[in-house]
């Protein structure tokens, strides 16, 4: 199956500092999807883009669709502590086709 | 808002044994997913549906099966247990083209 490269693996920042992590494909997607994962939890949605250049924000999280439909970005700015997790990207080809990347650790040190 | 839920958050089971993980979505959601996720491999995509009994293979289908015998309800099989199944299993739906909804998870270990 394809997956999707997403950067960094892991960052470690301190509260308050802004996070960027990013996602690329060889494939154009349809739909690049940022979802954000609790230890022991399931993935939960953050931010949905369907149309190339799409620039979308979510509170302190901003996410773009790139213009060859083959990337993705996530920023989150001024972090706090519960931004902690794991945070995936998914790109969706067509129905039910849906690839992630491998994610992106966040750990915030207050 | 979209619930998904599974049946049991940890489960612990014997190598030979069969296990049932189901999956219950309460939108009225066309497509139902389910996946496993290991460290360092992400998400993995065992089997989709579509449609009441519908069913698809996704990339790791092997000593799994599903049931979709009602629209909400999505079930994984392990025939035989192994101890290399020992994994978090996710369960997703989705309404059609758009994004997926996840459950929280069945952490499963198969000694």
């Amino acid at each position: 199956g394809q997956q999707l490269n997403q950067s960094p693996q892991s960052m470690f920042i301190q509260e308050g500092e802004d996070v960027s992590m990013n996602c690329t494909s060889s494939s154009i997607f349809n739909t690049w999807l940022w979802y954000k994962q609790d230890p022991g939890e399931g993935p939960v949605l953050l931010i949905a883009l369907y149309k190339a250049g799409e620039l979308t924000s979510n509170g302190r999280l901003t996410a773009q669709f790139g213009i060859t439909r083959k990337d993705s970005f996530l920023n989150i700015s001024a972090s706090i502590p519960s931004d902690v997790g794991i945070y995936f990207c998914a790109g969706q080809l067509r129905r039910a086709q849906f690839y992630f990347g491998t994610g992106t650790s966040l750990t915030v040190i207050p | 808002d979209v619930k998904v839920t599974q049946s049991s958050r940890y489960l612990v089971k014997r190598t030979g044994e069969k296990v049932f993980l189901e999956c219950v979505q309460d939108m009225d959601h066309e497509n139902m997913f389910w996946y496993r996720q290991d460290p360092g491999l992400g998400l993995r995509l065992i089997y989709f549906s579509y449609d009441v009994k519908m069913k698809e293979k996704g990339d790791i289908p092997e000593g799994y099966s599903v049931s979709r015998e009602k629209k909400e309800r999505f079930s994984l099989i392990l025939e035989s247990a192994s101890t290399n199944q020992t994994s978090m299993y996710l369960c997703a739906s989705s309404p059609g083209q758009w994004e997926q909804f996840f459950g929280p998870g069945t952490r499963l270990t198969v000694l």
